[in-house]
């Protein structure tokens, strides 16, 4: 299965630039997709196939990458984005996750 | 608006079976490949299963086949998930997704999910 990395957390400050890594154990093109998931809700859709908004999303959210190495970029930070950030693929089967990248507001 | 609503979750012993629904709305539910995702308590994401828009086509991971069938009925917009054989690895919340098809696949709206505990 393709493993996904992610680092476990980070804490910035309000107003601040964040970018949120994402390292693929092997390639999966530009299929990756970006979801925040605020405590006790469901997944939300941020970005897809690497770099693609999703509808409703805050243009402070970006993404990038190709190949292996990607981020999820919020510019600037806001106090709602306190959440957990999962990267995903569907390059490879089974589609997996990250093990999600806890974003702490200082 | 896309709503996804899960039900059918519970407290279920080891090797014994449960069945959960998912009642679609907001969108035409046959026109989308459907999944489920689960979350086992503090922990991350893992795909459990997709179905295809009639029905005919099922995917599963290695740590599901043979245990969990998805199913869906377009004229009720409803999904379901047979789970068999259920184990302790088992226990997560289990949300609902639209797979939603891009060039690819990913999942672009889910329910709030429904707890399911497998313990004796």
């Amino acid at each position: 299965d393709t493993v996904l990395t992610q680092s476990p957390a980070l804490a910035v400050s309000p107003g601040e630039r964040v970018s949120i890594s994402c390292r693929a154990s092997e390639g999966v093109n530009s299929y990756m997709h970006w979801y925040q998931q605020k405590p006790g809700q469901q997944p939300k859709l941020l970005i897809y196939k690497a770099s693609n908004l999703a509808s409703g999303v805050p243009a402070r959210f970006s993404g990038s990458g190709s190949g292996t190495d990607f981020t999820l970029t919020i510019d600037p930070v806001e106090a709602d984005d306190t959440a957990t950030y999962f990267c995903q693929q569907s390059w490879n089967d089974p589609r997996t996750f990250g093990g999600g990248t806890k974003l702490e507001l200082k | 608006e896309v709503q996804l609503v899960e039900s059918g979750g519970g407290l279920v012993q080891p090797g014994r079976s449960l069945k959960l629904s998912c009642a679609a709305s907001g969108f035409t539910f046959s026109n989308y490949y459907m999944a489920w995702v689960r979350q086992a308590p503090k922990k991350g994401l893992e795909w459990v299963a997709t179905i295809s828009t009639s029905g005919s086509r099922t995917y599963y991971p290695d740590s599901v086949k043979g245990r969990f069938t998805i199913s869906r009925d377009n004229a009720k917009s409803s999904l379901y998930l047979q789970m068999n054989s259920l184990k302790s690895e088992d226990t997560a919340t289990y949300y609902c997704a639209r797979h939603y098809y891009d060039g690819t696949y990913y999942f672009d709206y889910w329910g709030q999910g429904v707890m399911v505990t497998v313990s004796s």
